[in-house]
């Protein structure tokens, strides 16, 4: 069964610390794909990355960055110097193949805190 | 940029009655999906549409059904609402070529049952 924890259900920092966000993944397929989105207040998803099974690579993009690691499952999310705009509420998730098309299973979601 | 819109954003509705939610996307896409959000549940997929009158049930479809006569259309019906189905429902568009394309959402329309 594929299934997504984020176990961190909300996180309060003051502004300009780095925070990270943890992301547990499972799945039996060899081929998969990752994904971050950010739920702003207005309430819509926006994507951030996504990330490919056979790219471990870290990404960096700006202040965000990510890291990979298929031995331990994880794909962990970090907002260096955060901003009160990062308050939000993050998803993890993952592929998935429903017979028909792909899909996506989504974590449960954190809530991110940034005070002034 | 991938528009995804959907119908209202705040619904309130009665008990019992038959509600309709919409979500039109403009860029072509031939998936579409609807999930209900849930505080400390996340995003649940209720049904999604890989094609014109194509339609396969999600992890939640129970007292939901969809419509999809149009490529751009994807509708959510709810036969005859509950207060269980109080919540927010998000609408979102893939184009189809295997598990990389991300999913494009819509803004939500929050839906409230009394």
């Amino acid at each position: 069964a594929q299934k997504v924890t984020q176990a961190q259900t909300e996180i309060s920092v003051v502004e300009k610390e780095d925070v990270t966000l943890d992301c547990v993944y499972e799945t039996r397929d060899t081929t998969y794909y990752l994904f971050w989105y950010k739920q702003p207040p207005s309430g819509e998803l926006v994507f951030l990355i996504r990330r490919n099974s056979f790219d471990e690579q870290n990404e960096i993009s700006g202040r965000y960055s990510w890291n990979f690691q298929k031995s331990t499952s994880s794909f962990n999310f970090t907002i260096t110097a955060s901003q009160v705009v990062d308050s939000a509420v993050y998803f993890c998730a993952l592929s998935g193949w429903s017979g028909a098309t792909n899909k996506l299973i989504f974590g449960t979601g954190t809530l991110l805190a940034v005070q002034p | 940029d991938v528009k995804v819109t959907q119908s209202s954003r705040y619904l309130v509705k009665r008990t019992g009655e038959k509600v309709f939610l919409e979500c039109v996307q403009d860029m072509d896409h031939e998936n579409m999906f609807w999930y209900r959000q849930d505080p400390g549940l996340g995003l649940r997929l209720i049904y999604f549409s890989y094609d014109v009158k194509m339609k396969e049930k999600g992890d939640i479809p129970e007292g939901y059904s969809v419509s999809r006569e149009k490529k751009e259309r994807f509708s959510l019906i709810l036969e005859s609402a509950s207060t269980n189905q109080t919540s927010m429902y998000l609408c979102a568009s893939s184009p189809t070529g295997g598990s990389s394309y991300e999913q494009y959402f819509g803004p939500g329309t929050r839906l409230t049952v009394t």
